[in-house]
């Protein structure tokens, strides 16, 4: 059974301070991993894709990805009002392309 | 690039019924995931779809049921509507494991 694995908050930032969104997996042949952010009522929307370890960065959203600890991170920075939401992690492994979702992380940026 | 498609976007069913929902990939995208979305399950992988071939199938009862025609506009079908099938039901175009999701059918059942 796969299994990701993230904290369901919500997680409570002040604007303007980073915010940072934590995800485990359990399969260790795993191969990519994503992060899709969702506002109530609508549907996910792919916001950072990640396949090799290290950090990738794509504007304010930083990506992080440890293999040997089977952990990826989502990093924001200057954290805004608009950035709350819930974010979910997605890990695929075994080329299906069919990735596994964790239940989400809910963020809360307040001013 | 127009998105993906989905519809109905509403829809209310009793018990018992069948509901059919229809999914229009992003222009050019051969692949086609459906997903289920509760709040007590998050989001469940139903199948998936690709040149009209089902090419991954989850963990759902056979009264979960889809295709895909030439098109590959896809539709999904629940047959014997029971009261748990209520959710949100997300149709995906799927590119190499990045999904894009169209809007949803909220399907609620009484």
């Amino acid at each position: 059974q796969k299994e990701v694995e993230q904290n369901s908050g919500p997680l409570s930032v002040p604007e303007g301070a980073i915010a940072s969104l934590n995800c485990t997996y359990s399969d260790r042949g795993s191969q990519s991993f994503f992060w899709y952010r969702q506002y109530s009522g609508k549907s996910p929307e792919l916001i950072m894709s990640i396949y090799s370890n290290g950090d990738k960065e794509d504007g304010r959203f930083t990506a992080q990805l440890n293999k040997a600890s089977q952990y990826v991170s989502l990093l924001i920075r200057d954290s805004q009002p608009s950035d709350s939401a819930t974010y979910l992690c997605a890990v695929e492994s075994g080329g299906s392309y069919i990735p596994t979702f964790g239940r989400g992380t809910s963020l809360i940026v307040h001013p | 690039k127009a998105g993906v498609t989905q519809t109905p976007r509403y829809l209310i069913k009793t018990r018992g019924q069948q509901v059919t929902l229809s999914c229009s990939p992003i222009s050019g995208h051969r692949s086609v995931s459906w997903y289920q979305q509760t709040p007590g399950q998050g989001l469940q992988f139903l199948f998936e779809y690709f040149s009209e071939t089902q090419r991954n199938k989850g963990n759902f009862p056979g009264r979960f049921s889809g295709r895909q025609f030439s098109n590959s506009r896809s539709e999904m079908n629940v047959s014997t509507l029971e009261l748990g099938d209520s959710a949100l039901y997300l149709c995906a175009s799927t590119n190499r494991g990045e999904l894009f999701f169209g809007e949803g059918s909220r399907l609620t059942v009484l």
